[in-house]
């Protein structure tokens, strides 16, 4: 079936750093790509999204792009703040039907001041 | 736009009692979506309404877990005979018509299970 892999966290920066945090699917068929964050005591947040191969979906300063021939859609901005510092999930909806959602398990950012 | 919302935000039972949850989409919105989060993971896919319509279940939800969506407004999940490991972030997301679109999901119910 289809899934997700995030790297694996805590990563922990210091403020003005550049962040990469890495996401790989596997899907049958050519499924949209979704960044979420969730602060703490929040709920999950639509980051940025793409819904084809080349694709780059930008909010915020934050960047990824839909890589078909490597199936990554990684997260990157150039330059953390404080106020980053939160649990981001990538992840991965259907193609068709209910167009749910596959997460991945999500990596912590903490950005030191 | 009101956004999402669920409610309660947070609920303690005791192991054995029955607890139901309850989801308000976006107006708009006849997608309407459950998902499970446990400790240091991604959400999980529990069941999937299309309209008033439940078109879908994951495996997940097990004999004990039941959703409604009444009229095709907003939608109840009702948990029987908790067990500890029902403990978890329940969240709802809705999303409009047609597809893949984005979800908007609620701040979610914590359901603590004692």
């Amino acid at each position: 079936g289809d899934s997700v892999t995030q790297m694996e966290g805590p990563v922990t920066l210091s403020e003005e750093a550049f962040l990469t945090i890495n996401c790989t699917y596997t899907a049958t068929g050519y499924p949209s790509l979704f960044w979420y964050v969730q602060y703490p005591g929040e709920g999950l947040q639509l980051l940025l999204k793409a819904t084809k191969a080349d694709d780059k979906g930008s909010n915020k300063g934050f960047e990824a792009t839909y890589r078909k021939e490597t199936t990554s859609f990684h997260l990157e901005k150039g330059s953390v703040q404080v106020s980053d510092s939160a649990v981001y999930f990538c992840a991965l909806s259907e193609t068709s039907g209910t167009y749910k959602y596959i997460f991945g398990t999500g990596t912590r950012l903490k950005v030191l001041a | 736009d009101t956004g999402v919302s669920q409610d309660p935000r947070h609920k303690i039972t005791k192991r054995g009692q029955n607890v139901t949850f309850r989801c308000d989409p976006i107006s708009e919105h006849n997608r309407l979506y459950w998902y499970r989060q446990t400790l240091g993971q991604g959400p999980e896919f529990l069941t999937y309404f299309q309209n008033e319509a439940q078109l879908e279940k994951s495996r997940l939800l097990s004999d004990r877990f039941s959703a409604e969506r009444p009229k095709g407004s907003f939608s109840t999940l009702e948990i029987q005979r908790t067990e500890q490991g029902d403990s978890a972030m329940y969240l709802c997301a809705s999303s409009v018509p047609g597809g893949p679109y984005e979800q908007y999901f609620g701040p979610g119910t914590r359901l603590t299970v004692t």
